[in-house]
């Protein structure tokens, strides 16, 4: 079975430049989240889809990100204009949303963003 | 808050010798841990996790045991292999708080470095 699929797996841009990311989960995981890491920190939770509704963005930066996730499938996350402290890895992954097996998440490879 | 705190890294060892990581939380509710692992260039993988109190999760000689008397979910391995150098993470989802499936909160991570 395939795992969570992203795509650019890398990315260079200049600041003020427009980027998005794309993301494929897991098939039959209803709930999909967006992570953010900076260079030696552990990842920081973006936003959480539960099928195609968004049920958690506090912590995305909606000055400049901006994410969907139509027919609550692949998702897409945007962030315009990008600055340089944007420069991290934007993970994506995916659960089932199931308590009962203590809700196991599992991430794709990444998408490196650097912005000079 | 939910939070997770783990030991500064790096932590530098010889091949066949004895890793401890250690874990410790704060969460509101009933939370799951985790420990994921993730290899240079690569995205977080799930090593193993355990969803109630003194269950213990295991995975390739990697150990831990969910303490809910000490707030503890320490890493163990009796010998480790030049293979396991990575950063691993701890994590929990708390149960608890919210609707749906919760998030994740990461630990800083810890590098582990395996000498020959």
């Amino acid at each position: 079975e395939a795992g969570v699929v992203q795509s650019p797996r890398y990315k260079i841009i200049e600041k003020k430049q427009p980027v998005a990311f794309w993301c494929n989960p897991i098939s039959g995981h209803n709930t999909l989240y967006w992570y953010r890491q900076n260079l030696g920190q552990g990842p920081e939770l973006l936003i959480r889809y539960e099928n195609e509704e968004a049920v958690d963005d506090s912590q995305l930066p909606k000055d400049r990100f901006s994410a969907e996730r139509l027919k609550g499938v692949d998702s897409t996350l945007k962030i315009q204009p990008a600055e340089l402290g944007d420069s991290a890895v934007y993970l994506c992954a995916s659960s089932l949303g199931d308590r009962g097996s203590g809700n196991t998440i599992y991430f794709g490879e990444g998408s490196w963003l650097t912005v000079v | 808050g939910n939070s997770v705190t783990q030991m500064e890294g790096p932590v530098t060892l010889s091949e066949e010798a004895f890793l401890t990581i250690n874990c410790t939380y704060t969460a509101t509710g009933y939370p799951s841990l985790f420990w994921y692992v993730q290899y240079p260039g690569e995205g977080l993988q799930l090593l193993l996790k355990a969803t109630k109190a003194d269950d213990k999760g295991s995975n390739k000689g990697f150990e831990a045991t969910y303490r809910k008397e000490t707030t503890s979910f320490h890493l163990e391995k009796g010998s480790v292999q030049v293979s396991d150098s990575a950063v691993y993470f701890c994590a929990l989802s708390d149960m608890y708080s919210g609707g749906g499936a919760d998030g994740l909160t990461f630990g800083k991570g810890t590098h582990l470095i395996i000498q020959p």
